[in-house]
């Protein structure tokens, strides 16, 4: 079957615009989890959500990052006044005792 | 915290040689343990997973077994293929945290 998708699977920015990334989890995977990862480094975990309630958000580094998942399928992670430091991979990711992960988007910030 | 040490550097090793890449872990009660794998070019794969102490996860020839006592999880591969080159990295996650940590990753080259 289907696995995760994320789009777009590159992105390039100026600083100060806003960027929306896009997640499709597994269908019927309740759990959706976002991380972001740096060059030479393992992922980090950002926030995740059941059904579409958002559950942790502790690892949004701040306010400029928001995530939602109205329906609770297709997520999406917004970064509000983009800043060369987000540039990374942001990661995504569904299943409940094991996760799945997406190819990922790659955010260049300019 | 909960944290995941990887072995520093990386790892350049000829066709079918011995693989072992290590990994350790710090973490409250009895997490389950991950290895992931990405393949250049590639997103994140589970390459095997052990969910509680002296469980042997195994998968294309990788192996890693949960050793509570030593709080580690090394990957081991007797014989390497070329198509074994890829980036490596340990995981764990916590009984009802749900969120992985992640070490930062080992490459593995292997050179015919």
């Amino acid at each position: 079957g289907a696995g995760v998708s994320q789009s777009p699977r590159y992105k390039v920015t100026k600083r100060g615009q806003d960027v929306a990334l896009r997640c499709d989890p597994i269908s019927g995977h309740v759990s959706l989890y976002w991380y972001r990862q740096a060059l030479g480094q393992g992922p980090e975990f950002l926030t995740y959500f059941n059904y579409e309630a958002q559950q942790d958000k502790s690892g949004l580094p701040n306010d400029r990052f928001s995530a939602e998942r109205p329906e609770g399928s297709i997520s999406t992670l917004t970064i509000q006044r983009t800043e060369q430091r987000d540039s990374a991979m942001y990661r995504c990711a569904s299943g409940t005792d094991t996760q799945y992960f997406g190819p990922g988007t790659r955010l260049t910030v300019l | 915290g909960d944290s995941v040490t990887q072995m520093e550097g990386p790892v350049t090793l000829s066709e079918e040689a011995f693989l072992t890449i290590n990994c350790t872990y710090t973490a409250t009660g009895y997490p389950s343990l991950f290895w992931y794998v990405q393949y250049p070019g590639e997103g994140l794969q589970l390459l095997l997973k052990a969910t509680k102490a002296d469980d042997k996860g195994s998968n294309k020839g990788f192996e890693a077994t949960y050793r509570k006592e030593t709080t580690s999880f090394h990957l081991e591969k007797g014989s390497v293929q070329v198509s074994d080159s890829a980036v490596y990295f340990c995981a764990l996650m916590r009984y009802g945290n749900n969120r992985l940590a992640f070490g930062k990753g080992n490459q593995v080259v292997v050179i015919p």
